[in-house]
């Protein structure tokens, strides 16, 4: 069975603080995608960013990173120097081989100034 | 560039009426996908197509949802009748082939409210 666990329902910090969200997936396919997604408080879905399981390496685009562990089989997501802007539901999601993208229950950031 | 547009953006609704959503892909795209989002049940597929052809229909909930796409421009999810369960966002998506190939772009939703 395929499966994203995000164990955060909610993180709050303060501005300027480091926030790193928890992904941890669960697949018996050796080919498969991770995606990270934010939800704003307008309610749409923006896409951040996309990792096949064979690139292990980790990204960093401008204040956020990601770590990719297929050992842990984890995908986590750091957001450095938190702003306001932040504050989002941020999803985790599996592609699996039936060709379905399947989201975690997304984990609430709350930043306040 | 226009994104993925979805009509309404909010639609009520009484008990027991018919409600279509509707939905423009993003113009090339060939993969379309509907979502519900629900506090109880996050985020989930109900259905999608490509180059306009349903290829899973696994995650529509009962025979009352029914979605066509008769183009490769237009979509519709329908339901009927609806009830006050049916409450949710309902978010359509559109991807340059699959999701392990491209990201999906979601639209903006369609926040549905069944009385």
């Amino acid at each position: 069975a395929q499966k994203v666990t995000q164990a955060q329902t909610e993180i709050s910090v303060v501005e300027k603080e480091d926030v790193t969200l928890d992904c941890v997936y669960e697949t018996r396919d050796t080919t498969y995608y991770l995606f990270w997604y934010k939800q704003p408080p307008s309610g749409e879905l923006v896409f951040l960013i996309r990792r096949n399981s064979f690139d292990e390496q980790n990204e960093i685009s401008g204040r956020y990173s990601w770590n990719f562990q297929k050992s842990t089989s984890s995908f986590n997501f750091t957001i450095t120097a938190s702003q306001v802007v932040d504050s989002a539901v941020y999803f985790c999601a599996l592609f699996d081989s039936w060709g379905k993208l399947q989201f975690g229950a997304g984990t609430q950031v709350v930043v306040t100034p | 560039d226009a994104g993925v547009i979805q009509s309404p953006r909010h639609e009520v609704t009484e008990m027991g009426q018919e409600v279509t959503l509707r939905c423009k892909p993003i113009s090339g795209h060939d993969y379309l996908f509907w979502y519900r989002q629900t506090m109880m049940r996050g985020l989930e597929l109900l259905i999608y197509f490509n180059n306009n052809v349903p290829i899973d229909d696994s995650g529509m909930p009962e025979d009352r949802f029914s979605a066509k796409m008769p183009n490769a421009s237009f979509s519709t999810l329908k339901i009927q009748p609806s009830e006050p369960r049916d409450s949710a966002v309902y978010f359509c998506a559109s991807s340059l082939g699959s999701a392990g190939v491209s990201e999906q772009y979601f639209g903006p939703g369609t926040r549905l409210t069944v009385t």
